[in-house]
C-alpha cells in the first residue's frame, strides 16, 4: 500500500523559507502515469493546490504561488520537496503531499502535517 | 479565474435522510469532476472521480452525476460516518467545500 509522509519544520518565520518533504513508500516515485503534488488547507479553510511534479522533473505551480514556489524530486530517495519563499502568516497551513494522475485526481494523500508562520 | 462554485456550504441532515451537494463551474468542463470526503483532522479521501465512477471500497449509497457547468454528489440513507466536509473538485480547483452537520 502506497503511504506518502511530510517531514520538515513545524514553524517558520516570516519572511523565510518554508521547506517540506514528502517521503513515499510503498510503491515508485518513477512511474510515468503519476504525478507528486502539493495541497495546502488553512485552518478552518478549504483546499489549494500548490504545485506538482513529475518524476522527469516537469512542474506545475498554481499561479497566485508561481513565484515563490519550488517543487524538486529525489528519485534515488523516493522523496519529493516543496519550497515556497518569503513566507507571511497567509502561508501558515496544513500542508499535504498526495499523488495525482493526469486529470488531478488525487488518490493517496499524506497525512498532513501544520505550518505555521510566526516570528 | 476558474471557479468550482459548491452549495450549500453547510447543510444539516438526519440519519437516514438523502442528501445532494452541488458544484457549479464558471465554464463548461471535461468530466474530470472528483469528489472528497473530509473529516476533522484527517486528510481527504477519494469518493467519486470522472463525475460518477465509485472509488474502491466507497459505499455504494454514494453516487455523482452531472455534465457541462453542473455537478452532483448524492448519499442516499446518510450514515452516521457520513457527517464530513466535501469538496468538489476539477483539475486543480477545489469547490469551498460542504459540512454535512447532525440536524
Amino acid at each position: 500500500q502506497l503511504q506518502l509522509q511530510e517531514s520538515g519544520p513545524r514553524l517558520v518565520k516570516p519572511s523565510e523559507t518554508l521547506s517540506l518533504t514528502c517521503t513515499v513508500s510503498g510503491g515508485s516515485i518513477s512511474r510515468s502515469d503519476y504525478y507528486w503534488a502539493w495541497i495546502r488547507q488553512p485552518p478552518g479553510k478549504g483546499l489549494e493546490f500548490v504545485g506538482s511534479i513529475f518524476y522527469g522533473g516537469n512542474t506545475y505551480h498554481t499561479p497566485s504561488l508561481k513565484s515563490r514556489v519550488t517543487i524538486s524530486v529525489d528519485t534515488s530517495k523516493n522523496q519529493f520537496s516543496l519550497n515556497l519563499s518569503s513566507v507571511t502568516a497567509a502561508d501558515t497551513a496544513v500542508y499535504y503531499c498526495a499523488r495525482r494522475d493526469d486529470f488531478s485526481i488525487i488518490d493517496f494523500w499524506g497525512q498532513g502535517t501544520l505550518v505555521t508562520v510566526s516570528s | 479565474d476558474f471557479q468550482m462554485t459548491q452549495s450549500p456550504s453547510t447543510l444539516s441532515a438526519s440519519v437516514g435522510d438523502r442528501v445532494t451537494i452541488t458544484c457549479r463551474a464558471s465554464e463548461s468542463i471535461n468530466n474530470w469532476v472528483a469528489w472528497y470526503q473530509q473529516k476533522p483532522g484527517r486528510a481527504p479521501k477519494l469518493l467519486i472521480y470522472k463525475v460518477s465512477n465509485l472509488e474502491s471500497g466507497v459505499p455504494s449509497r454514494f453516487s455523482g452525476s452531472g455534465s457541462g457547468t453542473e455537478f452532483t454528489l448524492t448519499i442516499n440513507s446518510l450514515q452516521p460516518d457520513d457527517f464530513a466536509t466535501y469538496y468538489c473538485q476539477q483539475y486543480m480547483t477545489f469547490g469551498q467545500g460542504t459540512k454535512v452537520e447532525i440536524k
